[in-house]
C-alpha cells in the first residue's frame, strides 16, 4: 500500500524560529520527493524537490532526505507570519506508472 | 517555476448540468497531466491521470464516466464533470509533469459548487 505520512499538526513556532515539518513515505523504490506550500483555498505550490540523500538548500528552506529510513524533512528558518500555510509532502510512486502521492499536509502556524 | 493555467477558476451550476474545466501548461509540453480532488481540510486526492493521445488511467473509485478527461494536446487537458450533483462539489486542481525537471506543476484550481 502507498502511504505518505504526515502529522497534521497544527505546528505552532514563534516568529523568527525554526519550523521542521516530517514525513515518512512506505516505498523503499521512491527516488524523488517534493515539498509543496498550499494557503488556504489556493492550489499548491511547489516549494523544494530532492532526490539525493542529505541536504538541500534554498533560501530559508533545507530539505533532508534519509532514504535508509524513508524519512524526509523541510526546514523553514527564520520563520515569518507569512509562512502560515499547510506543507504538503510527495512522493513519487513508480509502478505501473508515473505517479505524484500526497501526504496529508501539516499545517503550520507562525506567531508573530 | 513553469506556469500552469486553470480555467474556470470557480464555476456554479444546477445539479445535472456538467461542467467542463481546462488545464493548460503555458510554457512547456506536457505529455502527462494530472486531476486531482480536495475537500475542505483534506488533502488532494488523485482522480486520474491524462496522457496525450491516449486515455485517461482512472484511480480506484472515480467514475471515468462521470468525469470524462480528455488530453488533446501537449498544453491541453480537460476534466468535464458530467450530470454534476452536490457531492462533486469541491476544489478540483490540474497538474502538469515537466518530464525534464521531473517535476509537477499546478493549476490555480477550480471551486465547483453544484446546487
Amino acid at each position: 500500500q502507498k502511504e505518505v505520512e504526515q502529522n497534521s499538526g497544527p505546528l505552532s513556532v514563534p516568529e523568527g524560529a525554526i519550523a521542521s515539518l516530517n514525513c515518512t513515505y512506505s516505498d523503499r523504490g521512491s527516488q524523488s520527493f517534493f515539498w509543496y506550500r498550499q494557503y488556504s483555498g489556493k492550489s499548491p505550490e511547489l516549494i523544494m524537490f530532492i532526490y539525493s540523500n542529505g541536504d538541500k538548500e534554498d533560501g530559508r528552506f533545507t530539505a533532508q532526505l534519509n532514504k535508509a529510513s524513508q524519512y524526509v524533512s523541510l526546514l523553514i528558518r527564520d520563520s515569518q507570519p507569512s509562512d502560515s500555510a499547510t506543507y504538503l509532502c510527495a512522493v513519487i510512486w513508480m509502478d505501473s506508472s508515473y505517479k505524484l502521492i500526497f501526504g496529508s499536509g501539516t499545517r503550520l502556524l507562525v506567531r508573530p | 517555476g513553469a506556469v500552469v493555467s486553470q480555467h474556470p477558476s470557480r464555476v456554479i451550476c444546477k445539479s445535472g448540468t456538467s461542467v467542463k474545466i481546462e488545464c493548460r501548461s503555458l510554457d512547456f509540453q506536457a505529455t502527462t497531466m494530472f486531476w486531482y480532488r480536495q475537500f475542505p481540510k483534506q488533502s488532494l486526492m488523485l482522480m486520474a491521470t491524462s496522457n496525450e493521445g491516449s486515455k485517461a488511467t482512472y484511480e480506484q473509485g472515480v467514475e471515468k464516466d462521470k468525469f470524462l478527461i480528455n488530453h488533446a494536446s501537449l498544453t491541453l487537458s480537460t476534466l468535464t464533470v458530467t450530470s454534476a450533483h452536490p457531492e462533486d462539489s469541491s476544489f478540483y486542481i490540474c497538474s502538469a509533469r515537466d518530464r525534464e525537471l521531473d517535476t509537477q506543476y499546478f493549476g490555480p484550481g477550480t471551486r465547483l459548487t453544484v446546487l
